[in-house]
């Protein structure tokens, strides 16, 4: 079964400061997906970044990158010059496809960030 | 460009009693999921549908069942309220590219009493 571990319940992090946010997976297929996504206090999840498995090299988005380390099975969330509004719940996440084309998302249990000034 | 949006926000029902949400997706997604998120936890997939087919089923029990229209919305209905029903209930729609992500909509929080 697939599975999404966050291991970090809570981070703070300095206005300007990069954070690192860790995520591991665990899966025997080939070919899968990941994402980050980002829910403030409004509750919706907002997506971040997407990396392939068969991608070459860490996705980016912005002041977001992915550090991709397929070996370790592990895809970090990097933040570089955080800011007060990065302040939120900010989750991982596995696609699962299905045999019905179809797939669903496989969630962690999420990292809670704080920005302080 | 109007998002996701799902309604009721907030909804208070009883133990027993029936409950249904809506959902209106992107202009243009063929694609709705739901999920559920009970508060601490990541959202739990529940349904995904395209166009007005269900392609996907997550581990809820029969209690929980949804439909989506020929213009693309969808509801999501569950019977029998229990306690640990209460949660957020995410929408999200797609066009379908994986990369691209899912869009949510803000969620409606129900609680069972």
């Amino acid at each position: 079964a697939q599975k999404i571990t966050q291991t970090q319940p809570g981070m703070f992090v300095q206005e300007k400061e990069a954070v690192t946010l860790d995520c591991t997976y665990d899966t025997s297929d080939q070919s899968y997906g990941l994402f980050w996504y980002k829910q403030p206090s409004s509750g919706e999840m907002i997506f971040l970044i997407y990396q392939g498995s068969y991608d070459e090299q860490n996705a980016t988005e912005g002041r977001y990158s992915l550090n991709f380390q397929k070996a370790r099975k592990s895809a970090n969330l990097v933040i570089s010059a955080s800011q007060l509004g990065d302040s939120a719940m900010y989750f991982c996440a596995m696609i699962l496809p299905n045999s019905n084309s179809g797939y669903a998302l496989n969630f962690g249990k999420g990292t809670s960030l704080l920005v302080t000034p | 460009d109007a998002g996701v949006t799902q309604s009721p926000t907030h909804l208070i029902k009883t133990r027993g009693q029936q409950v249904t949400l809506r959902c209106s997706p992107i202009s243009g997604h063929k694609s709705v999921s739901w999920y559920q998120q009970v508060l601490g936890q990541g959202p739990q997939f529940i349904f995904q549908y395209y166009e007005k087919e269900e392609r996907g089923r997550g581990n809820f029990p029969d209690r929980f069942s949804a439909r989506q229209f020929p213009n693309y919305s969808s509801e999501l209905n569950v019977n029998a309220l229990l306690l640990g029903d209460s949660a957020l209930y995410l929408c999200a729609s797609s066009l379908g590219a994986v990369r691209q992500g899912d869009t949510f909509g803000s969620g409606t929080r129900l609680t069972v009493v």
